[in-house]
């Protein structure tokens, strides 16, 4: 069946940067968008930014644009999310998602915290 | 950005009784496809999102059906036929026409 597994998160300082990987499975990789949502601690969900199969097709929120990038590496089944210039705000549960104009399934999600 | 608001933000049930959540977005969600992108998703406590609804009214795959979603334009419902223990949680709708696609605040299910 169709899994998407995150890791990379971690504790950083405002100003840091972290690369978030997630690891697809069960579906053919390069066919499909993929995406990232985050999740802020007791708050709602944020749709960050998008990648298609073949990496030609990307967007991004104003939240996010110019501090993250969003890439993947179809022969490893891999999607990646580089932020820098962490802050604060940032501080979320971050989960990616096979797109096929609906997010779905999404991952367990892998958390960012952005402290000093 | 598309604006989704949701009400309730809380909802307390009673086992066996109907519930209803009611979505409203800023602009309309036909794309380009005819398609109306409006999904519901529900979020169990300690979980990721799960898809509900998507495109309206199309139930996911093995979600029951006690759930039920209907609208157009800019006014949307989810509908639980009768609230079971398992249905406790936080339950989102979400907009993919436009991006950024937008969710709701959150609609939180409860038991009485």
């Amino acid at each position: 069946q169709v899994q998407l597994v995150e890791s990379g998160g971690g504790l950083v300082e405002p100003g840091g940067s972290l690369r978030l990987s997630c690891v697809a499975s069960g579906f053919t990789f390069s066919d499909n968008y993929m995406t990232w949502i985050r999740q802020a601690p007791g708050k709602g969900l944020e749709c960050l930014s998008y990648i298609s199969g073949n990496s030609r097709d990307t967007n991004y929120a104003d939240s996010v644009r110019g501090r993250f990038t969003i890439s993947r590496d179809n022969a490893k089944n891999s999607l990646f999310l580089q932020m820098s210039g962490l802050r604060a705000e940032d501080t979320a549960i971050y989960y990616c998602a096979r797109y096929t104009r609906i997010p779905n399934p999404w991952g367990q999600g892998t958390l960012v915290t952005v402290s000093s | 950005d598309v604006v989704m608001t949701q009400s309730p933000l809380s909802l307390p049930v009673t086992l066996g009784q109907p519930a209803s959540i009611s979505c409203r977005s800023t602009q309309g969600l036909v794309y380009t496809t005819g398609d109306t992108l409006l999904n519901w998703f529900q979020q169990r406590p300690g979980q990721s999102p799960r898809l509900l609804i998507y495109k309206v009214s199309n139930r996911d795959s093995g979600v029951p059906d006690r759930f039920s979603g209907s609208g157009s334009g800019t006014d949307f419902t989810l509908k639980i036929s009768r609230v079971e223990a398992e249905d406790i949680g936080v339950y989102y709708c979400m907009q993919g026409t436009h991006w950024p696609w937008t969710f709701g605040q959150g609609t939180k299910v409860e038991i009485k």
